[in-house]
């Protein structure tokens, strides 16, 4: 079945600098990639997704790139501010079979003021 | 659109008690899953019903544990003889259709067995 590895487990950036968080995964089937946000003690919220006819996507400070051949994708957000501390998860979906997402162990964004 | 609503959003069990959990998806979605959340760890997929029927149950344990989504009504995650270790919170999400389409996610019930 799918995995999904996630890097880094912790990352601390100064605010207006960049963020970048990695996954990879072990299903070239795989065909959709979501990232989503939890704030603590909240439900976990999509901030953006892409699917694997596309190898990046962009809104606002937030960039999803996807290489398909290397089987992994990336988040990147840009002007860091202190809100965007949380922790982010990725996830992939395999074509076919029950269309769950497997979801990366997720990566604690600390965005210093 | 109200959302996903889940309750209760706290459920305290002493062991060996039963937990019920509900989930009501987000209208016109007929998918629902359920994830199980450890703290400061991700999220495990558990289940996947579509009205009447389990698709996926492959994360759920075989024991104790038991999901159900009825023609009315909502999806119901059900533990029996709850253990010290069941002690989580618990998503549910819902999607109109599986294929490419996002999870929506509900604000989880936290379980705590003492």
């Amino acid at each position: 079945g799918e995995n999904v590895e996630q890097h880094p487990s912790t990352l601390s950036v100064q605010e207006g600098d960049s963020a970048v968080i990695k996954c990879t995964y072990s299903d070239s089937a795989s065909n959709y990639f979501p990232w989503y946000k939890q704030e603590l003690g909240k439900r976990p919220q999509l901030i953006i997704d892409i699917r694997s006819n596309v190898g990046e996507k962009k809104d606002q400070r937030i960039a999803v790139t996807l290489n398909k051949t290397a089987k992994h994708f990336s988040l990147h957000i840009t002007e860091t501010q202190p809100e965007d501390s949380a922790v982010y998860f990725c996830a992939a979906r395999p074509q076919g079979g029950s269309e769950k997402l497997v979801f990366g162990k997720g990566t604690k964004l600390t965005v210093n003021p | 659109n109200a959302g996903v609503m889940q309750n209760p959003r706290h459920l305290v069990r002493r062991r060996g008690q039963e937990a019920r959990l509900r989930c009501s998806p987000m209208k016109g979605h007929s998918h629902v899953y359920w994830y199980r959340q450890l703290p400061e760890e991700g999220l495990k997929f558990m289940v996947y019903l579509q009205k009447e029927n389990i698709i996926d149950e492959s994360g759920m344990p075989k024991e104790r544990f038991s999901a159900e989504f009825p023609k009315e009504g909502p999806s119901i995650l059900r533990i029996q003889q709850v253990v010290r270790g069941d002690s989580a919170a618990y998503f549910c999400a819902s999607s109109p259709s599986g294929a490419n389409s996002p999870l929506h996610f509900g604000n989880g019930t936290r379980l705590t067995v003492t």
